[in-house]
């Protein structure tokens, strides 16, 4: 059964970078109709979806944020990554990761599973 | 930017069935997921593609998406199914959530 893991800092200053990693086990990276996600949720709030890579490396970003984030991934390490520049209070989240699965027709099919999340707080 | 828009709460009796419901655009032309959140815990996909169960969710669990409403429904409503539950799509080139809805089981 896959598991997904974040890790990373807890605490990044304003203006500086967010790092995040997320790493598979139970699994390849490489195999499956998979695209790897992130997503966030700030405390008490809905989710956001934030973007995601298939594992050609090639990334879809939520346009709101597109601009400052980069998701890549390392099949050599099996996982993936999430940079977010420039952070504001406003980045303070619970970051998840997720694999979203498309079927064997190639129809979405649901974000499954889903790591623990990391909670990462903006603040000097 | 697509929205998709679930009330912020429903409550339901022990037993009873609760309906949440999730409205976009054109939602029917759209595959819909859904998730439950309990407390401190991740999401959990409990329907994909409108209406389907992955393997370890309770028959309890169903879905439905027409015209611009898909609905999730609890039958048989226990006091474990109190949890945040959300709606998603994909919507050109983007993931979107739905804004969530909390059942409280009285």
């Amino acid at each position: 059964q896959v598991h997904l893991q974040e890790s990373g800092p807890g605490l990044v200053k304003p203006s500086q970078t967010l790092s995040l990693t997320c790493s598979v086990s139970g699994g390849s990276i490489s195999s499956g109709n998979y695209y790897w996600s992130w997503i966030r949720q700030p405390a008490g709030k809905g989710l956001e979806w934030i973007g995601r890579v298939f594992t050609s490396g090639i990334p879809t970003y939520n346009s709101s944020l597109m601009s400052r984030v980069t998701i890549s991934i390392d099949t050599s390490k099996n996982q993936f990554s999430l940079r977010l520049r420039s952070v504001t209070a406003a980045d303070t989240a619970v970051y998840y990761c997720a694999r979203y699965i498309y079927d064997l027709r190639n129809n979405p099919a649901g974000f499954d599973p889903w790591g623990q999340g990391h909670l990462v707080t903006v603040s000097s | 930017s697509y929205d998709l828009t679930q009330p912020p709460s429903v409550s339901v009796s022990p037993g009873q069935t609760a309906s949440i419901t999730c409205f976009g655009d054109e939602l029917e032309d759209k595959y819909v997921s859904w998730y439950r959140q309990g407390p401190g815990q991740s999401p959990v996909l409990v329907i994909y593609q409108d209406i389907e169960r992955p393997s370890g969710i309770p028959e309890r669990f169903s879905g439905s998406n027409s015209g611009n409403i898909a609905t999730l429904t609890i039958s048989g409503t226990q006091a474990l199914d109190e949890a945040d539950y959300y709606c998603q799509a994909w919507d050109t080139s983007s993931e979107v959530f739905g804004t969530g809805t909390k059942v409280t089981v009285l």
